[in-house]
Parts: C-alpha cells; sequence; structure tokens
C-alpha cells in the first residue's frame, strides 16, 4: 500500500463548478501539506501550501487538512478552463528529514466551456 | 536564472548506453532534489542535497544511477548502461536551505530508451 493514495481521475466538470480533490495518508508523521499543479509537458508548479489541520485559502484555492483521518483536500471555486491540468497531493515530516515529499499520482482535471 | 533549468529537455538513447542530465537550480537555493515520473506512477523521490553533500540517496533504484552537485550549484544525474524500464521523466527541483517552503520543479528531462 502506497503512504500517499490519490484518485487518477480524469476528472471532468462544467465550467463555473466548484471541484474537490482529495488524498488520503497513512503516515502519521507528515506535517506539511502541499498541493501541486502541473500542465501538460511541465513540471509540477506550488499552489498551497499548509502546516498542521486546519484550512487556508488563497482565491479560488482552499487547501484543508484533517490530521485526526489522515485526510487533505483541495477546493477550486469557480473553475475555468484554464485549471485543466493534473493535481499533486504532496507532504512530509519535520524539517529535520531534509524537505523530502511524498507525492500522490495525481489527479487529472479537465474544466470544460 | 529566474527558474530551475534542465537540460536536455528531451532525450532518446539506445539500451546500453550512458546519459547525463542537468539541472542548474534557483541561485541561492542550497538544497537540490531529483525525482522521477513514470506514467501512473507518480513522482518518486531519487536523491537529495544539500550544498554539494547527498545526505539522502535512499531513492536511487540501482548502482547505475549516480549524482553529483559541485560548487553548491548545477547537479548532473548520470545514468549508466540504460534500459528500456529507465524511461521516465526526470525532475529537478530546489528549495531554500531553511523555512517551510515547497519546491520549485524544473521543466523536466523526457528520458527514452529504445
Amino acid at each position: 500500500q502506497k503512504e500517499v493514495e490519490q484518485d487518477p481521475g480524469p476528472l471532468s466538470v462544467p465550467e463555473g463548478a466548484i471541484v474537490s480533490l482529495n488524498c488520503t495518508y497513512s503516515n502519521s508523521a507528515f506535517q506539511y501539506f502541499m498541493w501541486y499543479r502541473q500542465y501538460s509537458r511541465k513540471g509540477p508548479e506550488l499552489l498551497m501550501y499548509t502546516y498542521s489541520s486546519g484550512n487556508k485559502e488563497d482565491g479560488r484555492f482552499t487547501a484543508q487538512v484533517d490530521k485526526s483521518s489522515k485526510y487533505i483536500s483541495l477546493f477550486i471555486r469557480d473553475s475555468q478552463p484554464s485549471d485543466s491540468a493534473t493535481y499533486l497531493c504532496a507532504m512530509r515530516g519535520a524539517t529535520g528529514g531534509g524537505n523530502k515529499l511524498t507525492f500522490g499520482t495525481g489527479t487529472q482535471l479537465k474544466v470544460e466551456l | 536564472g529566474a527558474g530551475v533549468s534542465q537540460s536536455p529537455s528531451n532525450k532518446v538513447t539506445e539500451k546500453g548506453k550512458d546519459v547525463e542530465l542537468r539541472c542548474d537550480p534557483i541561485s541561492g537555493h542550497t538544497a537540490l532534489y531529483w525525482y522521477r515520473q513514470s506514467l501512473g506512477q507518480g513522482l518518486e523521490f531519487l536523491i537529495y542535497f544539500q550544498g554539494n553533500s547527498a545526505p539522502d540517496k535512499s531513492g536511487l533504484p540501482s548502482d547505475r544511477f549516480s549524482a553529483e552537485r559541485t560548487g553548491g550549484s548545477v547537479s548532473t544525474l548520470t545514468i549508466q548502461r540504460t534500459q528500456q524500464e529507465d524511461s521516465a521523466v526526470y525532475l529537478c527541483a530546489s528549495s531554500p536551505n531553511r523555512g517551510d517552503y515547497g519546491y520549485t520543479f524544473g521543466s523536466g528531462t523526457r528520458l527514452t530508451v529504445v
């Protein structure tokens, strides 16, 4: 079983919809949680960065962490065709581990006009 | 430069040949990482550099893989005697030494072994 599980999709939604992307994990040592967006043939781009449990909002994006359930989410409001990409969750333990990240496999999202 | 630069962007090589992949991190970023991304497999950690030393090489899949970093800057990932299963996108990332920051990735080198 992988340390981080993520539904690969593809997920197809109409423009303007609210999108919910999720990851579950098994390692209780994870404390820092990230979401990356990856366009085709590009490197991943950091979207959101959160520490421990709680919510963080940035524009149309909200990241949510529930450490008790080992579950993290990314919500995208008013989705746009430009949001079509693969979304990767990533996480790590305390800084002493060298910032090595463990990634999910990514969820492919398509926002249609 | 402004971002992480990787070269070449694409590489096709014959099975059994050696290849070198280059990464030029963001200036001032002391931490550098190599990951491999295969179809449906997500990102797989290979090696982490802090300055010129590699405190974590645990992800290198075999002794055919090696990496070095010089001057606390450019890094080279070398794959000897390439095999078809080495075909993947090799991604390099860098981050500041301290603080709670995510990585900045390059666009990767797409390696195809034929």
